[in-house]
């Protein structure tokens, strides 16, 4: 079975500073795609960052980048340039192929973005 | 980027009532709709997975006849919760996924429902 793992509760970061928040998984599927999402307090699920496993770059969207080591099965986010709007919840999750689309999500991190 | 509804955003009800939340896909066909739960400050739990036209599939632990989930179109996928007690407060969330080369899912903005 997959598992994602997401061992920081919770991070502070200085305001225009660059965060890392870590994510680890486990799975023998050799096909699978890797996600990040955004909570704010609002509670919606706002799309970030996808990574697939045959992907040979590491993916970058704006001021986000995901830094992809296969070998050892994690996905950290980098948040470049930290806003105060980044405050929030963030949850890295995991899809497997063929598995009905299925997403099995980490406990998430809790960034709080400090003035 | 395409746009999932939800309705109501928040709902209180008594003990004993049940409660009907809507996910709708306006802008694309949903060919798979996914229901989740969230408690306070915890991580998205999937309860079941739904097709168009077929039964939903529920994953493990979750009443199903407590949740009922109908996905009767393409375009909209209910969750009622049946005889809601106070434990069933929470937080759910849809998402809709139609099919696209990549299986994004979208997702809704979440009902927080309270049961008294």
């Amino acid at each position: 079975a997959q598992k994602i793992t997401q061992t920081q509760p919770g991070m502070f970061v200085q305001e225009k500073e660059a965060v890392t928040l870590d994510c680890t998984y486990d799975t023998s599927d050799p096909s699978y795609g890797l996600f990040w999402y955004k909570q704010p307090s609002s509670g919606e699920m706002i799309f970030l960052i996808y990574q697939g496993s045959y992907d040979q770059q590491n993916a970058t969207e704006g001021r986000y980048s995901l830094n992809f080591q296969k070998a050892r099965k994690s996905a950290n986010l980098v948040i470049s340039a930290s806003q105060l709007g980044d405050s929030a919840m963030y949850f890295c999750a995991m899809r497997l192929s063929g598995s009905a689309r299925q997403l099995t999500f980490g406990s998430g991190t809790q960034l709080t973005v400090l003035p | 980027g395409a746009v999932v509804s939800q309705h109501p955003s928040w709902v209180i009800c008594k003990s004993g009532t049940s409660v009907k939340i809507e996910c709708r896909s306006l802008d694309f066909q949903a060919t798979t709709m996914f229901w989740y739960r969230q408690f306070p400050k915890q991580s998205l739990m999937l309860m079941a997975t739904s097709n168009e036209g077929s039964k939903a599939t529920y994953e493990q632990g979750v009443e199903k006849d407590k949740f009922l989930i109908n996905h009767a179109s393409l375009t909209l996928s209910t969750l009622t919760v049946t005889s809601a007690h106070p434990e069933d407060s929470s937080f759910y969330i849809c998402s809709a996924s139609g099919g696209d080369p990549y299986n994004e899912q979208f997702f809704g903005p979440g009902t927080r429902l309270t049961v008294l």
